[in-house]
């Protein structure tokens, strides 16, 4: 069945502390994998577009990376401020909507404590 | 305005009564969706619009839900006869693109049915 899934569903750093958080997908056809970061009380936040495996993007302290099975947000001497939910999304043929709609993985919350 | 816009913030209406949702799109993005977020959960796809073609109304609850959209702008989504069930975060977000690239989202619109 084709999916989206992130883990862990919660995190707890330390400031400084590096670590990543996963999304892994089974479909076919990806037409991009996007990560969100949200607030409480706000809407997703967009940090990131991926297309294909072994691409790249950085953002401050945030690295995104994608291979053929995952995608990882690594979060490099995170701050408290980094502390947020984060969500993966993707468009892919083979789901529905035929990639016309983003479907989410349920989110990793993520502290980060002084 | 740079974003896209929602309102009202929020609303608090009793159980039975008819709502309604107001979203503006970023100027130019012809692709818009609306998601529902229920409280702890992930975000759940309702609808799906993208210039003059059919929308994709593949994820709406149940037939009280319905949602327009005029000129190829502004959407309004419509809740009727609401029910304690509905309540929840109603989140719109558009897109330049059919079928690939970023979606971006508004602050998202709290509904409480009591």
């Amino acid at each position: 069945e084709d999916q989206v899934t992130q883990s862990p569903e919660a995190l707890r750093l330390q400031e400084g502390e590096s670590s990543s958080l996963n999304c892994s997908y089974t479909v076919s056809g990806l037409r991009g994998l996007f990560w969100y970061r949200q607030d409480p009380g706000k809407g997703p936040e967009f940090l990131f577009t991926l297309y294909s495996a072994g691409e790249e993007k950085e953002k401050e302290r945030l690295k995104a990376t994608l291979t053929k099975k995952e995608s990882f947000l690594h979060i490099t001497a995170p701050k408290p401020e980094d502390s947020a939910t984060y969500l993966c999304a993707v468009r892919a043929v083979s789901l529905p909507g035929g990639g016309n709609k983003l479907t989410f993985g349920t989110g990793t919350q993520l502290k980060v404590e002084l | 305005g740079a974003g896209v816009s929602q309102s009202p913030s929020n609303k608090v209406t009793e159980k039975g009564k008819d709502v309604e949702l107001r979203c503006d799109p970023i100027s130019g993005h012809t692709a818009l969706y609306w998601y529902r977020q229920s409280l702890g959960q992930g975000l759940e796809f309702l609808i799906y619009f993208q210039g003059n073609s059919a929308p994709d109304k593949s994820g709406l609850p149940s037939d009280r839900f319905s949602a327009e959209r005029t000129g190829g702008s502004v959407s309004t989504l419509t809740i009727q006869r609401t029910q304690q069930e509905d309540s929840a975060v109603y989140l719109c977000a558009s897109s330049p693109n059919t079928g690939w690239g970023e979606a971006f989202f508004g602050q998202g619109t709290r509904l409480t049915v009591v």
